[in-house]
C-alpha cells in the first residue's frame, strides 16, 4: 500500500491556472474511475472537491476541475483565488482499500 | 444539519487499548459507508479503516491490519474503531468521514467530523 506521488508544492498568481499532478500505479489511479480530490486548510477538516476524477460536489466551484491520463491523475484550478491557498491530497480506489497522496502546498503569491 | 462528531480519543501507552466512537446526525446513517481517516501532526492524511453501509465489507490500512477493528451500529447512526496495541506511529488526529456511496472503497469522503486526538506515549 504505497502512498500516490504529489508535487511538495505548487504556486500560481490571482487570475492564472494551475495544474497539480497525482501519480500512482496501475492497482489504483490507472486501474479505477475513482479518484478524488481533497482540499485541506490548516486546521480545518479536508473538504471533497472531486470525486470520480472530474464530478463536482454540489457548492464546489467550476473552477476546479480534475482529469486522468493513466496512472496519473490532475486536478486543475483556475481563475486562482488567495482563498485557494492550501494543501491538496488525491485520493484513489486501490482494490480493497483507499490510498491518499502525501499532499500538495498551494501557494497564492 | 449533516454531522459527525468523534470521541474517545486521549493519551495511552505503547500496547494499549482505545475505542473511538463517531455519532452521526442529519442524514440517513445507513445508506452510506463510512471511513477513520487519521492525519498525524505536521503530516498527511492516510486512509485507516473503512466499511460498507451494512457492515458486510471492511477495509484496513496495511499499518494498522490485525489491531484495529472497524464496525457499525446502524440503529445507534454510530461508527467505531476498536485500536488495540498501540504503537507510538499511531498518534494522529482520527476523523470519521461519510463516503458519497453505500460502499466506502471509492473514496468520495463528502462529509468529515473534525477528528479526535489520539496520543500514545509513555
Amino acid at each position: 500500500q504505497s502512498a500516490l506521488t504529489q508535487p511538495r508544492s505548487v504556486s500560481g498568481s490571482p487570475g492564472q491556472s494551475v495544474t497539480m499532478s497525482c501519480i500512482g500505479t496501475s492497482s489504483d489511479v490507472g486501474g479505477y474511475k475513482y479518484v478524488s480530490w481533497y482540499q485541506q486548510h490548516p486546521g480545518k477538516a479536508p473538504k471533497l472537491m472531486i470525486y470520480d476524477v472530474s464530478k463536482r460536489p454540489s457548492g464546489v466551484p467550476d473552477r476546479f476541475s480534475g482529469s486522468k491520463s493513466g496512472n496519473t491523475a490532475s486536478l486543475t484550478i483556475s481563475g486562482l483565488q488567495a482563498e485557494d491557498e492550501a494543501d491538496y491530497y488525491c485520493c484513489s480506489y486501490a482494490g480493497s482499500y483507499v490510498v491518499f497522496g502525501g499532499g500538495t502546498k498551494l501557494t497564492v503569491l | 444539519e449533516v454531522q459527525l462528531v468523534e470521541s474517545g480519543g486521549g493519551v495511552v501507552r505503547p500496547g494499549g487499548s482505545l475505542r473511538l466512537s463517531c455519532a452521526a446526525s442529519g442524514f440517513t446513517f445507513d445508506d452510506y459507508g463510512m471511513s477513520w481517516v487519521r492525519q498525524a501532526p505536521g503530516k498527511g492524511l492516510e486512509w485507516v479503516s473503512g466499511i460498507n453501509w451494512n457492515g458486510g465489507s471492511t477495509g484496513y490500512a496495511d499499518s494498522v491490519k490485525g489491531r484495529f477493528t472497524i464496525s457499525r451500529d446502524n440503529a445507534k447512526n454510530s461508527l467505531y474503531l476498536q485500536m488495540n496495541s498501540l504503537r507510538a506511529e499511531d498518534t494522529a488526529l482520527y476523523h470519521c468521514a461519510r463516503d458519497h456511496y453505500g460502499d466506502y472503497k471509492r473514496g468520495a469522503f463528502d462529509i468529515w467530523g473534525q477528528g479526535t486526538m489520539v496520543t500514545v506515549s509513555s
